[in-house]
This record gives C-alpha cells, structure tokens and sequence, in this order.
C-alpha cells in the first residue's frame, strides 16, 4: 500500500503570499489531520477531516483553513503569511478512529 | 487541556545499551498513546500504539508500557543501535484523531 504523500515538498513563499499544501492519505483511510512542526512549539494540531467533514480544529487563527474531498485526499490554505508560519506541515492519515496515525514527509514552507 | 512532557531532552549512549525514554500526561482520559521516530527533517513513524485498555505493546528490540492512572509511559529500546538515533515522540489521542505531542526526546547512539 502507497504511504501518505504530500506535495509540494518545499515552498518558499514572501510574507502576505497565500499557499495551498496537499495531502494524500492511504487508500482507505477516510481521516486526514493537519500539523504544523516548529523548533520553538513542536508538534501542534491543526485540524482533522473526516469524510469531507471537519471534526476537530485546534487553537490556530483564521487564515489557516483546510478541506477534505470525496476522494479522502485533503488541502489546507494559509492566507496571508507571516514569518511565523514557516514550519514543517505535517499531515496524517488514519481510519478514522482510534487506531495508529500514519504521517506523511512533510511540506516544508519557508517566508521570507 | 492535555499536556505531555518528555524526558530526557536528548540523550546520548554507546551501542548496544539498554535504554528507557519517558513520556508523561496531565490527563488521564485518553484513548490511546503512540510513539512515533522522526529523522531530521522527515515525516514521523509510528513505532507503536498502546490502547487505553492496554499495559504494554512490544515490537522487536521495542517495548512500550503505559500507566494512565500515574499518567506515564515509557519507550524501553533493548540493545542499542546507531540506527536507533533519531527524535522519538509521544503523542496521546483524547478524541477522534488528535495527537497531543511532547517535544521529544533526542537519542545518539554512538558506534
């Protein structure tokens, strides 16, 4: 079976620029969440889908948004960047319940 | 709100040690617990998971325990090997799919 893969694998992008990042889960796996990965915070959870719907979203502002299609893979969008958000984004791809998460290699968005 | 600390920070040993890192949580209602290895600059592997009904999960040279009441864990790794070196994390999950992390534990394993 094909692991999760996300695209693209690194992005520089100017403060105020908008970016969208991919996700595919594994064939089957009808939950995706997103997470962001600095130095300074470590792994925060961003937001989870399941089945095109948003279950869960964690303490992060508006300009980060996501969406889950039919087919289960998943999008999410930051608007207006900020230095800040240069991070690893992580996504993950589970059955949707309370079995083992399965994470992909990663976008890493740098700002400048 | 759930908060999960690792201990040690980093930590460095000679092959073919013995070694525990520690993972504990302030909230004892969890479903799960998983332990996960990141290589620099990699996506996360998931080593193992622990049901909230469990005591212990074991895989290979790995073995994992799990105390909810005393709100602990421990990643047990047998017979070191530089391979080994890597970031391990802990995350539980309290609800449908979200992980609470710690910020890990570095471990050098030198030859």
């Amino acid at each position: 079976k094909a692991g999760v893969t996300q695209t693209p694998r690194y992005l520089i992008k100017t403060r105020g620029q908008q970016v969208t990042l991919s996700c595919s889960p594994i064939s089957g796996h009808r939950s995706v969440s997103w997470y962001q990965q600095t130095p300074g915070q470590g792994l925060q959870f961003l937001f989870e889908y399941f089945s095109e719907t948003q279950r869960n979203k964690g303490n992060f502002p508006g300009r980060f948004s996501g969406r889950q299609f039919s087919n289960s893979r998943s999008e999410m969008n930051v608007s207006t960047l900020e230095l800040g958000d240069s991070a690893l984004y992580l996504c993950a791809s589970g059955p949707g319940g309370t079995d083992t998460q399965y994470f992909g290699p990663g976008t890493r968005l740098t700002v400048l | 709100k759930q908060e999960v600390t690792q201990i040690p920070a980093a930590l460095s040993v000679p092959e073919g040690e013995n070694l525990v890192l520690n993972c504990s949580f302030t909230d004892s209602a969890i479903y799960n617990l998983q332990w996960f290895r990141q290589d620099p600059g990699k996506g996360l592997t998931s080593l193992l998971l622990i049901q909230s009904s469990q005591r212990e999960q074991t895989s290979g040279r790995l073995n994992a325990s799990l105390d909810k009441s005393s709100g602990r864990s421990t990643l047990y790794i047998a017979a070191s090997q530089p391979g080994d070196s890597a970031t391990y994390l802990c995350a539980t999950a309290a609800g449908y799919s979200t992980l609470t992390f710690g910020k890990g534990t570095m471990l050098l394993v030198s030859p």
